[in-house]
Protein backbone atom coordinates (compact mmCIF):
# COMPACT_ATOMS: atom_id res chain seq x y z
CA UNK A 1 0.00 0.00 0.00
CA UNK A 2 1.83 3.17 -1.22
CA UNK A 3 1.26 6.39 0.94
CA UNK A 4 2.26 8.53 -2.03
CA UNK A 5 2.70 7.42 -5.89
CA UNK A 6 4.12 9.40 -8.65
CA UNK A 7 4.21 8.36 -12.03
CA UNK A 8 6.72 7.98 -13.78
CA UNK A 9 9.34 7.33 -11.85
CA UNK A 10 12.26 8.57 -15.06
CA UNK A 11 11.26 10.95 -17.68
CA UNK A 12 14.14 11.50 -20.37
CA UNK A 13 12.62 13.94 -23.10
CA UNK A 14 13.97 16.12 -25.52
CA UNK A 15 14.30 20.22 -24.63
CA UNK A 16 10.63 22.05 -25.99
CA UNK A 17 8.59 19.19 -25.08
CA UNK A 18 6.16 19.23 -22.43
CA UNK A 19 5.58 16.04 -20.07
CA UNK A 20 3.34 15.71 -16.87
CA UNK A 21 3.67 14.19 -13.55
CA UNK A 22 0.78 12.53 -11.93
CA UNK A 23 1.02 12.16 -8.07
CA UNK A 24 -1.53 10.40 -6.03
CA UNK A 25 -1.88 10.42 -1.84
CA UNK A 26 -3.99 7.83 -0.30
CA UNK A 27 -3.78 8.61 3.03
CA UNK A 28 -6.60 10.95 3.40
CA UNK A 29 -4.65 14.54 3.46
CA UNK A 30 -5.71 17.87 2.91
CA UNK A 31 -2.40 19.36 1.57
CA UNK A 32 -0.42 18.01 -1.40
CA UNK A 33 3.03 19.70 -2.53
CA UNK A 34 5.52 19.53 -5.44
CA UNK A 35 9.32 20.13 -4.79
CA UNK A 36 11.97 20.25 -6.84
CA UNK A 37 15.72 18.67 -5.79
CA UNK A 38 18.58 19.64 -7.93
CA UNK A 39 21.70 18.05 -8.03
CA UNK A 40 23.31 19.79 -4.92
CA UNK A 41 20.55 18.07 -2.47
CA UNK A 42 18.29 21.66 -2.16
CA UNK A 43 14.70 21.04 -1.54
CA UNK A 44 12.80 23.79 -2.78
CA UNK A 45 8.77 24.11 -2.49
CA UNK A 46 7.25 25.04 -5.28
CA UNK A 47 3.70 24.66 -5.42
CA UNK A 48 1.30 23.34 -2.39
CA UNK A 49 -2.52 22.73 -2.82
CA UNK A 50 -5.49 22.38 0.56
CA UNK A 51 -8.21 20.45 -0.60
CA UNK A 52 -7.64 21.55 -4.33
CA UNK A 53 -6.85 25.07 -3.32
CA UNK A 54 -3.69 26.57 -4.26
CA UNK A 55 -2.35 27.64 -0.91
CA UNK A 56 1.89 28.65 -2.00
CA UNK A 57 2.80 29.41 -5.13
CA UNK A 58 6.98 29.96 -5.33
CA UNK A 59 8.91 31.98 -7.79
CA UNK A 60 8.43 29.43 -10.27
CA UNK A 61 8.66 29.68 -14.02
CA UNK A 62 4.95 29.69 -15.71
CA UNK A 63 6.18 26.82 -17.78
CA UNK A 64 4.68 25.02 -14.68
CA UNK A 65 1.24 24.53 -14.19
CA UNK A 66 -0.26 22.33 -11.29
CA UNK A 67 -3.40 20.95 -11.24
CA UNK A 68 -5.44 19.62 -8.72
CA UNK A 69 -8.71 17.25 -9.87
CA UNK A 70 -9.37 15.84 -5.96
CA UNK A 71 -7.31 15.93 -2.90
CA UNK A 72 -5.83 12.99 -3.29
CA UNK A 73 -4.34 14.20 -6.70
CA UNK A 74 -1.79 16.28 -7.56
CA UNK A 75 -0.22 16.19 -11.12
CA UNK A 76 2.41 18.82 -12.16
CA UNK A 77 2.37 20.09 -15.97
CA UNK A 78 5.71 21.30 -17.68
CA UNK A 79 5.64 23.18 -20.77
CA UNK A 80 8.44 23.97 -23.61
CA UNK A 81 11.19 22.35 -21.25
CA UNK A 82 14.63 23.86 -20.87
CA UNK A 83 17.79 21.91 -19.75
CA UNK A 84 17.88 23.16 -16.48
CA UNK A 85 14.66 21.65 -15.39
CA UNK A 86 16.60 18.65 -15.20
CA UNK A 87 15.94 17.40 -11.29
CA UNK A 88 14.40 15.06 -9.17
CA UNK A 89 10.85 16.16 -8.47
CA UNK A 90 8.91 15.19 -5.45
CA UNK A 91 5.04 15.15 -4.66
CA UNK A 92 4.35 15.14 -0.93
CA UNK A 93 1.24 15.66 1.53
CA UNK A 94 0.30 15.96 4.70
CA UNK A 95 -2.51 16.42 7.25
CA UNK A 96 -3.57 20.21 6.29
CA UNK A 97 -1.88 23.44 5.83
CA UNK A 98 -2.39 24.63 9.30
CA UNK A 99 -1.48 22.20 10.86
CA UNK A 100 1.74 22.72 13.58
CA UNK A 101 3.66 19.42 13.55
CA UNK A 102 3.19 19.25 9.89
CA UNK A 103 5.27 15.98 8.56
CA UNK A 104 5.24 15.56 5.20
CA UNK A 105 4.96 12.65 3.59
CA UNK A 106 6.98 11.99 0.03
CA UNK A 107 6.34 10.03 -2.75
CA UNK A 108 9.60 8.18 -4.27
CA UNK A 109 10.51 10.72 -6.93
CA UNK A 110 10.49 11.32 -10.30
CA UNK A 111 13.79 12.23 -11.92
CA UNK A 112 13.62 14.21 -15.04
CA UNK A 113 16.55 14.67 -17.69
CA UNK A 114 15.96 17.43 -20.18
CA UNK A 115 18.56 16.61 -23.21
CA UNK B 1 14.75 36.60 4.96
CA UNK B 2 14.45 33.32 6.04
CA UNK B 3 17.11 30.73 6.63
CA UNK B 4 18.76 27.66 8.12
CA UNK B 5 21.78 26.64 8.43
CA UNK B 6 23.45 23.41 8.83
CA UNK B 7 26.81 21.56 8.02
CA UNK B 8 27.20 20.62 4.39
CA UNK B 9 28.90 17.05 4.75
CA UNK B 10 29.77 15.44 8.61
CA UNK B 11 32.41 12.51 8.62
CA UNK B 12 31.75 9.68 11.75
CA UNK B 13 32.89 6.46 12.19
CA UNK B 14 30.68 3.20 12.26
CA UNK B 15 29.86 2.95 16.24
CA UNK B 16 30.42 6.29 16.68
CA UNK B 17 28.09 9.34 17.90
CA UNK B 18 27.59 12.31 15.43
CA UNK B 19 25.94 15.53 16.21
CA UNK B 20 24.09 17.91 13.09
CA UNK B 21 23.89 21.35 13.67
CA UNK B 22 21.17 23.58 12.56
CA UNK B 23 20.33 27.13 13.37
CA UNK B 24 17.43 29.04 12.03
CA UNK B 25 16.11 32.18 11.35
CA UNK B 26 12.74 32.39 10.25
CA UNK B 27 9.24 35.15 10.24
CA UNK B 28 7.83 33.09 13.55
CA UNK B 29 8.44 29.05 14.81
CA UNK B 30 6.30 26.09 15.66
CA UNK B 31 8.95 23.74 15.31
CA UNK B 32 11.73 22.14 14.38
CA UNK B 33 11.76 18.65 12.06
CA UNK B 34 14.37 16.50 11.09
CA UNK B 35 14.26 14.22 7.94
CA UNK B 36 16.30 11.84 6.44
CA UNK B 37 16.71 10.98 2.76
CA UNK B 38 19.28 8.29 1.64
CA UNK B 39 20.58 8.53 -1.89
CA UNK B 40 18.42 7.86 -4.43
CA UNK B 41 15.35 7.85 -1.95
CA UNK B 42 12.53 10.52 -0.71
CA UNK B 43 13.00 12.37 2.70
CA UNK B 44 11.36 10.89 5.57
CA UNK B 45 10.65 12.05 8.69
CA UNK B 46 12.36 11.59 11.60
CA UNK B 47 11.38 14.28 14.25
CA UNK B 48 9.63 16.81 15.49
CA UNK B 49 10.37 19.35 18.34
CA UNK B 50 8.24 22.23 19.45
CA UNK B 51 9.50 22.75 22.95
CA UNK B 52 12.61 22.90 24.04
CA UNK B 53 14.49 19.71 25.05
CA UNK B 54 16.00 16.45 24.37
CA UNK B 55 13.74 14.20 22.24
CA UNK B 56 14.83 10.59 22.14
CA UNK B 57 13.45 7.92 19.47
CA UNK B 58 15.99 4.58 19.29
CA UNK B 59 19.40 5.56 18.39
CA UNK B 60 17.88 8.95 17.85
CA UNK B 61 17.66 12.41 19.44
CA UNK B 62 16.69 15.33 18.35
CA UNK B 63 17.06 18.47 20.45
CA UNK B 64 16.24 22.46 20.87
CA UNK B 65 16.69 25.45 22.42
CA UNK B 66 14.30 28.27 21.36
CA UNK B 67 15.67 30.78 22.96
CA UNK B 68 19.15 30.04 20.62
CA UNK B 69 17.56 29.36 17.73
CA UNK B 70 19.40 26.29 17.17
CA UNK B 71 18.63 23.01 17.39
CA UNK B 72 20.73 19.28 16.52
CA UNK B 73 20.15 15.58 15.39
CA UNK B 74 22.37 12.98 17.81
CA UNK B 75 22.70 9.95 16.20
CA UNK B 76 24.36 7.33 18.49
CA UNK B 77 25.42 3.76 17.63
CA UNK B 78 26.15 4.68 14.17
CA UNK B 79 25.45 2.40 10.85
CA UNK B 80 26.47 1.90 7.84
CA UNK B 81 23.27 2.52 6.46
CA UNK B 82 22.83 5.78 8.52
CA UNK B 83 24.89 7.38 5.85
CA UNK B 84 22.39 10.20 4.07
CA UNK B 85 21.56 13.29 4.24
CA UNK B 86 19.51 14.65 7.08
CA UNK B 87 17.43 18.03 6.50
CA UNK B 88 16.21 20.07 9.38
CA UNK B 89 13.46 22.19 8.44
CA UNK B 90 11.40 24.89 10.34
CA UNK B 91 7.40 25.33 10.44
CA UNK B 92 6.97 29.15 10.24
CA UNK B 93 4.21 31.55 11.55
CA UNK B 94 2.29 30.61 7.95
CA UNK B 95 2.71 26.95 8.87
CA UNK B 96 4.97 26.48 6.44
CA UNK B 97 7.92 24.30 5.97
CA UNK B 98 11.44 26.08 5.39
CA UNK B 99 14.08 23.72 4.88
CA UNK B 100 17.57 23.72 5.63
CA UNK B 101 19.99 22.89 2.53
CA UNK B 102 20.90 19.43 3.98
CA UNK B 103 23.81 17.74 5.62
CA UNK B 104 25.82 14.53 4.00
CA UNK B 105 26.87 11.98 6.67
CA UNK B 106 29.48 9.97 5.59
CA UNK B 107 30.16 6.95 7.77
CA UNK B 108 33.43 5.15 7.78
CA UNK B 109 33.91 1.48 9.12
Amino acid sequence: DTAVSQTPKYLVTQMGNDKSIKCEQNLGHDTMYWYKQDSKKFLKIMFSYNNKELIINETVPNRFSPKSPDKAHLNLHINSLELGDSAVYFCASSQGARVVNNEQFFGPGTRLTVL
Amino acid sequence: GQSLEQPSEVTAVEGAIVQINCTYQTSGFYGLSWYQQHDGGAPTFLSYNALDGLEETGRFSSFLSRSDSYGYLLLQELQMKDSASYFCAVTDSNYQLIWGAGTKLIIKP
